[in-house]
């Protein structure tokens, strides 16, 4: 089945510097990557996605770039705000099927 | 246009018991999946099912763990003879096959 490592675990910012989350996965099959934000207690959000076809996608401060011969994809964060502050997942999968999840990075805006 | 619904949002059983969970998915959305989340950790896959059939149960331990997703009515998650490594947060997700998942607001199953 598909392995997804999710690095860092924690991640410290001041406000306005940018964000960096960088996800490996190990299915070569695997052709969607979205990722996700929650907040303390709530549900999983879709914040972005990336399908094999495409090798960045940008959406106003948040963007996503995928290497598929490495196998890894990276969440950016710009301009980092503090309600930025969460856990992010990011999760690989082929489309349709389950989502199999990094194990999260807890992300801290100090103002 | 509701989003995906789970029910109870919080339940708390105690060993031994039986603990039912209900999710109804996004108006269009055939395709439920349930996930796991222990305190502070990953979300973990345990099951995906269309309308009347399991896809893939094999995040879903063999044991006291069963789903179904009727033709008529929400997908029902159901653990058996609860244990106190059950208590985590179950969040089921929906989608139309070929699209993102939206998730539910989950529930929060405590076991005394």
């Amino acid at each position: 089945g598909e392995n997804v490592e999710q690095h860092p675990s924690t991640l410290s910012v001041q406000e306005g510097d940018s964000a960096v989350i960088k996800c490996t996965y190990s299915d070569s099959a695997s052709n969607y990557f979205p990722w996700y934000k929650q907040e303390l207690g709530k549900r999983p959000q879709l914040i972005i996605d990336i399908r094999s076809n495409v090798g960045e996608k940008k959406d106003q401060r948040i963007a996503v770039t995928l290497n598929k011969t490495a196998k890894h994809f990276s969440l950016h964060i710009t301009e980092t705000q503090p309600e930025d502050s969460a856990v992010y997942f990011c999760a690989a999968s082929r489309v349709g099927n389950q989502f199999y999840f990094g194990t999260g990075t807890s992300l801290t805006v100090i103002p | 246009n509701a989003g995906v619904m789970q029910n109870p949002r919080h339940l708390v059983r105690r060993r031994g018991q039986e603990a039912r969970l209900r999710c109804s998915p996004m108006k269009g959305h055939s395709h439920v999946y349930w996930y796991r989340q222990l305190p502070e950790e990953g979300l973990k896959f345990m099951v995906y099912l269309q309308k009347e059939n399991i896809i893939d149960e094999s995040g879903m331990p063999k044991e006291r763990f069963s789903a179904e997703f009727p033709k008529e009515g929400p997908s029902i998650l159901r653990i058996q003879q609860v244990v106190r490594g059950d208590s985590a947060a179950y969040f089921c997700a929906s989608s139309a096959g070929y699209s993102e998942q939206f998730f539910g607001p989950g529930t929060r199953l405590t076991v005394l």
